[in-house]
C-alpha cells in the first residue's frame, strides 16, 4: 500500500517546454488535488477533482491543465513552462470531497530556467 | 489579503516546554480547521482537526478554536526535538471542497 505516489521527484525545464506531472493513489479515494508550495506562501490549490470525471479550478489554475484519467490517477500538465512555475508540487487525495484528511504525495520539485 | 494568517517564526522553545502556535482566519464562513505538520523536504501530514469552539486534545497536542475571535491555536506539551517542523494551519468552509492554508510557522525545539 503505497498511498499517494508522484513522478518525477525532480525536474528541470527550460522556459516554454511542456511536461506532465503524474499522481496515483491506491486508497480507493474519490477526490484528488494538486497544490503548489512556494517559500512563504504556504500551499495553494491549483486544481481538484471531487470525483472521477470531474475537475475544477482552485486558487491558482492559470498555466496548468489537469486530467483525471481514472479513479486512481490525476495528472497535471504545464503546456509552456515559465520561471514563475518553479515550485514544489504536491498531489493529495481524500476519501470524499471536503473530507478532513487529505493524504499527500512526496512532491515534485520543479525548476524552470 | 491572505485568508489564513500565521506567524512564520521560527518559534524556539526548550525541550519539555509547551509550544503555542497561533492562526487567524478572515472568513467567518469557515467551519472546519486543521493543523498539518511538515518536516523539511517532506509532505504535510494531518495531526489535528477541530470543528467547534473550545479545546480538543489528542496526546500531547491540543487544538483550540474561538470562532468569535476567528482564532485557532495548537499547543504542544512536553515538546521534543522531533517536533521541530513547520506547522500549517488550514481552514475550510462547509460549502467548499477547498482547504485554504496559512504559510506555516516553523517550530524549533532546542535539546
Amino acid at each position: 500500500n503505497a498511498g499517494v505516489t508522484q513522478t518525477p521527484k525532480f525536474q528541470v525545464l527550460k522556459t516554454g517546454q511542456s511536461m506532465t506531472l503524474q499522481c496515483a493513489q491506491d486508497m480507493n479515494h474519490n477526490s484528488m488535488y494538486w497544490y503548489r508550495q512556494d517559500p512563504g506562501m504556504g500551499l495553494r490549490l491549483i486544481y481538484y477533482s471531487a470525483s472521477e470525471g470531474t475537475t475544477d479550478k482552485g486558487e491558482v489554475p492559470n498555466g496548468y491543465n489537469v486530467s483525471r484519467l481514472n479513479k486512481r490517477e490525476f495528472s497535471l500538465r504545464l503546456e509552456s513552462a515559465a520561471p514563475s512555475q518553479t515550485s514544489v508540487y504536491f498531489c493529495a487525495s481524500s476519501e470524499f470531497p471536503g473530507i478532513n484528511e487529505q493524504f499527500f504525495g512526496p512532491g515534485t520539485r520543479l525548476t524552470v530556467l | 489579503q491572505k485568508e489564513v494568517e500565521q506567524n512564520s517564526g521560527p518559534l524556539s522553545v526548550p525541550e519539555g516546554a509547551i509550544a503555542s502556535l497561533n492562526c487567524t482566519y478572515s472568513d467567518r464562513g469557515s467551519q472546519s480547521f486543521f493543523w498539518y505538520r511538515q518536516y523539511s523536504g517532506k509532505s504535510p501530514e494531518l495531526i489535528m482537526s477541530i470543528y467547534s469552539n473550545g479545546d480538543k486534545e489528542d496526546g500531547r497536542f491540543t487544538a483550540q478554536l474561538n470562532k468569535a475571535s476567528q482564532y485557532v491555536s495548537l499547543l504542544i506539551r512536553d515538546s521534543q526535538p522531533s517536533d521541530s517542523a513547520t506547522y500549517l494551519c488550514a481552514a475550510r468552509m462547509d460549502s467548499s471542497y477547498k482547504l485554504i492554508f496559512g504559510s506555516g510557522t516553523r517550530l524549533l525545539v532546542r535539546p
